[in-house]
């Protein structure tokens, strides 16, 4: 079963529109941790944030807000006022800290285009 | 700028061909990661040495032969590759194992072409 499921294939927004990409997780563990990565055209992933399975709060990094929500195993990313380098494919991961840590779970992806 | 160096950034080889990839990464992070990325689909893990031990195989054909010299070194050589192995192979580290894992920090990948 996968583990990680990010359903949106690929989006298109006009930019300086809001878009949510969507990340639904599956894990038994009651320790694990919950990441996004962004990998633009270069192939570069590049890290954006981790949030542990104790901490619920929503974060905010400037245009950036994710929202973890247990109840619903889903921890969604949300680009406000989106640019045109926000143009990337954005991974959703899991990683299971009983079964060691190491072994991360990726989604397939999200293929983001911003429109100019 | 990325923390973890991969070299090199291209690669072509023949199906006889020996070749390595390269992996650098001065963090002190004691985990180290070899993926496999196809065109359009996640990374694949391959291969995870933690404290410089192999701690996890996915069950990779024995052409692919990871070695970790050091904990800031992490080499894949290759040898008799196929075409259907030309993908890009990105590095990545972590500072520890289990809840110190910690989040993968990434190279830039090696795109490897197999002829």
């Amino acid at each position: 079963a996968q583990k990680v499921t990010q359903a949106q294939t690929e989006i298109s927004v006009v930019e300086k529109e809001d878009v949510t990409l969507d990340c639904v997780y599956e894990t038994r563990d009651t320790t694990y941790y919950l990441f996004w990565y962004k990998q633009p055209p270069s192939g570069e992933l590049v890290f954006l944030i981790r949030r542990n399975s104790f901490d619920e709060q929503n974060e905010i990094s400037g245009r950036y807000s994710w929202n973890f929500q247990k109840s619903t195993s889903s921890f969604n990313f949300t680009i406000t006022a989106s640019q045109v380098v926000d143009s990337a494919v954005y991974f959703c991961a899991l990683s299971e800290a009983g079964r060691g840590g190491n072994q991360f779970y990726f989604g397939t992806g999200t293929s983001l285009t911003v429109i100019p | 700028d990325t923390e973890v160096t991969q070299t090199p950034k291209h690669l072509v080889m023949g199906m006889t061909n020996k070749k390595s990839l390269k992996c650098e990464q001065h963090m002190g992070h004691r985990a180290m990661y070899w993926y496999k990325q196809k065109a359009k689909k996640p990374p694949e893990l391959m291969f995870v040495y933690s404290y410089e031990k192999l701690s996890i195989n996915e069950s990779v054909p024995s052409r692919f032969s990871p070695e970790c010299p050091n904990s800031s070194l992490l080499n894949l050589h290759l040898h008799a590759l196929q075409p259907e192995d030309s993908a890009l192979y990105l590095c990545a580290s972590s500072l520890g194992q289990g809840a110190n894992t910690g989040e993968l920090f990434f190279g830039e990948g090696s795109r490897l072409t197999v002829l």
